[in-house]
């Protein structure tokens, strides 16, 4: 089965700075590759995702890239915010009918005042 | 706005009890899961369901079992509860549809103590 595998698992930031996320995954047949978010005391929440068919996406402060022959993908979030601190977590798929994830272990962000 | 309820946020057990987590979503949504939550694991795959009385068994399914008798419906149960299950479970929901439709909701959580 799909394992992804996700690096810091804690990233302290100074507001304003950039944080950076990494992913790797082990199935080359994976296609849909989606970040959650989850704050604390929260359910977590997609902010953004990735199919394969294309390299990078970006959505206001945040982006992500994909490299699919090294078979990683990252997520970039500029002129962080207090409001950025929460655990992320990467995922993988294969698109299908079932739409099962493999999700890494997360990565606490905190982004200091 | 799609809405995952679970039946119950917190819960506490005793060994060897049998534990029901129930799980509602009200979107029409053909697939259902079931993940648990434990620092520095991440998500984990317990079951999933893409249809009705469907399931299909995640990554760590044992000592798990599920039911799936309404669309709208995904139990999860323990059917003798040990102390390594206790952690948090999140279910979630998502079409089947491809195009943007792979977003999965997840519901709140139940946070389990088995003691």
């Amino acid at each position: 089965g799909e394992n992804v595998e996700q690096h810091p698992s804690t990233l302290s930031v100074q507001e304003g700075d950039s944080a950076v996320i990494k992913c790797t995954y082990s199935d080359s047949a994976s296609n849909y590759f989606p970040w959650y978010k989850q704050e604390l005391g929260k359910r977590p929440q997609l902010i953004i995702d990735i199919r394969s068919n294309v390299g990078e996406k970006k959505d206001q402060r945040i982006a992500v890239t994909l490299n699919k022959t090294a078979k990683h993908f990252s997520l970039h979030i500029t002129e962080t915010q207090p409001e950025d601190s929460a655990v992320y977590f990467c995922a993988a798929s294969l698109l299908s009918n079932d739409y099962k994830l493999s999700f890494g272990a997360g990565t606490t962000v905190t982004v200091r005042a | 706005d799609v809405k995952v309820t679970q039946s119950s946020r917190y819960l506490v057990k005793r060994t060897g009890e049998k534990v029901f987590l129930e799980c509602v979503q009200d979107m029409d949504h053909e697939n259902m899961f079931w993940y648990r939550q434990d620092p520095g694991l991440g998500l984990r795959l317990i079951y999933f369901s893409y249809d009705v009385k469907m399931k299909e068994k995640g990554d760590i399914p044992e000592g798990y079992s599920v039911s799936r008798e309404k669309k709208e419906r995904f139990s999860l149960i323990l059917e003798s509860a040990s102390t390594n299950q206790t952690s948090m479970y999140l279910c979630a929901s998502s079409q089947r549809q491809s195009g943007k439709k792979e977003t999965q909701y997840f519901g709140p959580g139940t946070r389990l103590l088995v003691l």
